[in-house]
């Protein structure tokens, strides 16, 4: 069945350091991978996606990785800072034309200063 | 920038009333969501509005939910007799992509608690 889930509930990262957040996923056939932003009190917010036929994605201070052959996915935020502070969420379209988003459930990010 | 605008942002209501919760998409946008999240847990998909129509919809999205554009702006998602186990954040999400690529933008949402 579908089912999207992360390794660490909690991560903490000095300011300035680099952050990687991880996520597994079971659902071989999932189109697009994407994480979302949630900070304290507002809705989430998307930073970047992938598709399944790539392995990696660049944004600004964000890179995804995808490996399907361990079902892996992950999120690498570069030069972190106290603004990055927020819960993160994987998340899956399960395949190709469906139109609802399943979420992981979310590590939360602190960046100490 | 604009963005998905959601009223009320709380409502408490006694268990077997009605609600109704509101969202102001994106102008431009034509794809509508609903997801809920209960505190503490991950979001949940509730459904999904394109063309004045239901598009897909979760095993959650019973009978007692419902949803509509009813003026072509607000987009609503009605609970006809609430229970305690819909106290959430409800949050409506939109997006003018013909493809989903899941990059939707989500309003803040509208925290429900049901006595």
């Amino acid at each position: 069945g579908e089912s999207v889930g992360l390794h660490l509930p909690t991560l903490s990262v000095q300011e300035g350091d680099n952050s990687i957040i991880n996520c597994a996923y079971s659902n071989s056939a999932s189109d697009y991978f994407i994480w979302y932003k949630q900070e304290s009190g507002k809705g989430p917010q998307f930073i970047i996606d992938i598709r399944s036929n790539m392995d990696k994605r660049q944004g600004q201070r964000v890179t995804v990785l995808l490996n399907k052959t361990v079902k892996h996915l992950s999120l690498q935020i570069a030069a972190t800072q106290p603004g990055d502070s927020a819960v993160y969420f994987c998340a899956e379209i399960p395949r190709f034309g469906n139109e609802k988003l399943t979420f992981g459930t979310g590590t939360r990010l602190t960046i100490i200063p | 920038e604009p963005e998905v605008t959601q009223t009320p942002s709380h409502q408490v209501t006694q268990m077997g009333q009605e609600v109704i919760l509101r969202c102001v998409p994106i102008s431009n946008h034509l794809y509508f969501y609903w997801y809920r999240q209960i505190l503490g847990q991950k979001v949940e998909f509730l459904v999904s509005f394109y063309n004045n129509e239901i598009s897909e919809k979760s095993e959650i999205f019973d009978d007692q939910f419902s949803v509509e554009r009813p003026d072509g702006s607000n987009f609503t998602l009605k609970i006809r007799s609430t229970k305690l186990e819909d106290s959430a954040m409800y949050f409506c999400a939109t997006t003018g992509a013909i493809r989903n690529t899941g990059e939707l933008f989500f309003g803040e949402g509208s925290r429900l608690t049901v006595l």
